[in-house]
């Protein structure tokens, strides 16, 4: 789907074990963001990229590391997880311009329990 | 990043016009405007975005005031399938990341 995916779509985890999500896209597109979505609070920016191996945090960033090794693929990793990292993460790609649309992947339904 | 403000919800009927509003008074010179919509159990989804003069793609119609403290993304003619949450984010040139609001939840009556 226009050429973003988010793996795995669901996962159950339990509490302070790592979890790693993964984003990989075909555009070649320099930027890729993470956001997670909760209920009262919206889409909140986690960690975003803006090429490979420069990452930069978002909003929310804590309990959240990132890495990006090569351009298609965005990796977030919950080193430790909790019950308030239980969430709907979303990936989203950009050309890197304000002048383009960002593009949403279809989301990683993360439980922790 | 600048704010903006949009109405909770709003409610039209199927094959009628939506007009949703957004209030962006301390938007700057370089600002973007975007539109994106997210349906139920989906990915935010882009829909239309301008800077200074209006705009029309195949999903919506953007009219930007002249002062650009508002926009309007407008819905020709609504279908069942529009329902969902729309929001309207303003991304500074420099920036490069959109900062979400609460957006506008469209209800959209056969």
């Amino acid at each position: 789907d226009a050429g973003i995916t988010q793996s795995p779509r669901h996962k159950v985890t339990e509490t302070g074990t790592p979890v790693t999500l993964r984003c990989h896209q075909t555009e070649n597109h320099r930027y890729m963001y993470w956001y997670r979505q909760d209920p009262g609070h919206g889409l909140r920016l986690i960690h975003y990229s803006y090429g490979v191996k420069d990452t930069d945090k978002g909003e929310v960033s804590d309990g959240y590391s990132v890495s990006r090794s090569k351009t298609e693929d965005f990796l977030l990793t919950l080193e430790s997880a909790t019950s308030s990292q239980t969430s709907v993460y979303f990936c989203a790609i950009n050309r890197a311009a304000s002048n383009y649309g960002y593009t949403f992947g279809s989301g990683t339904r993360l439980t922790v329990v | 990043d600048a704010k903006t403000t949009q109405p909770n919800s709003m409610e039209s009927n199927e094959e009628e016009p939506v007009h949703l509003p957004c209030n962006h008074s301390t938007i700057s010179g370089t600002d973007y405007i975007h539109w994106y919509r997210q349906l139920p159990s989906q990915g935010p989804e882009y829909v239309i975005h301008g800077l200074t003069s209006n705009v029309n793609n195949r999903m919506a119609s953007l009219a930007i005031a002249e002062d650009r403290k508002s926009s309007t993304l407008i819905l020709h003619r609504a279908t069942l399938r529009d329902a969902a949450v729309y929001y309207c984010i303003l991304i500074d040139q420099g920036a490069q990341k959109l900062v979400f609001g609460q957006g506008t939840r469209l209800t959209i009556n056969p």
